[in-house]
């Protein structure tokens, strides 16, 4: 069993929807990190949570401590969005990755 | 404020690619070291550099490399080279070798 799982895999939606990736994880965390992966390869770190809700532009990550579950909104999505979304979870010196989130967005 | 100054605190990396960490100090320090911890075991010395255009491998420099080229700055490049980068990584600077190291905040490096 993963320590952490995302949903769904895959995902196509139309420019301008709004997009929810999600992630659920079995271990006590300190922190969940959202990450960007684009498709030359370069990591960006998105957003680090420990509770509650940040936003950062049209991106907006929330976290949820007691029901392990976190989930990342892309509000008017855009094709620049198109990249693979990845969660990863900090309990203590480990860090546990999901598999990640392929995003297309169509113009 | 005079110190050690590492950034970012967390860094995310695809494998099989370089990637170069930061170590800054304003503490005119002719000494400086980097060091990689990982979880449940000690510090490992992998280059450190004594004057400005002079360094040093450590105890695990392969996969590594650095510069010196101003005192203040002694940037860690990990290369693909190196077999595990996730680590923890720290930089420290002292007056000279052999003298009170002060260390920075440290680097996590995650490589996916």
């Amino acid at each position: 069993k993963n320590e952490v799982e995302q949903s769904p895999q895959n995902l196509t939606a139309q420019e301008g929807e709004f997009i929810t990736i999600n992630c659920s994880y079995s271990v006590g965390i300190s922190a969940l990190h959202w990450l960007q992966q684009h498709p030359g390869g370069g990591i960006v770190s998105l957003f680090m949570l420990s509770s509650g809700k940040k936003k950062h532009g049209r991106l907006i990550a929330t976290i949820n401590i007691q029901e392990k579950h976190s989930s990342l909104h892309i509000t008017a999505s855009h094709p620049r969005d198109s990249a693979v979304y990845i969660c990863a979870v900090e309990p203590g010196n480990q860090f546990y990755f999901g598999t990640g989130t392929s995003l297309t967005v169509i113009p | 404020d005079g110190g050690i100054t590492q950034s970012p605190k967390y860094l995310f990396r695809k494998e099989g690619q370089n990637v170069t960490l930061s170590c800054e100090q304003n503490l005119n320090h002719d000494a400086m070291y980097w060091y990689r911890q990982d979880p449940g075991q000690g510090l490992r010395l992998i280059y450190y550099s004594q004057i400005v255009n002079d360094f040093q491998k450590g105890d695990i420099a392969e996969g590594y490399s650095v510069s010196r080229e101003k005192k203040e700055s002694f940037p860690l490049t990990v290369t693909s080279a190196q077999k595990n980068p996730t680590a923890f990584y720290l930089c420290a600077s002292a007056r000279g070798v052999g003298e009170t190291q002060y260390f920075g905040p440290g680097t996590r490096l995650l490589v996916l």
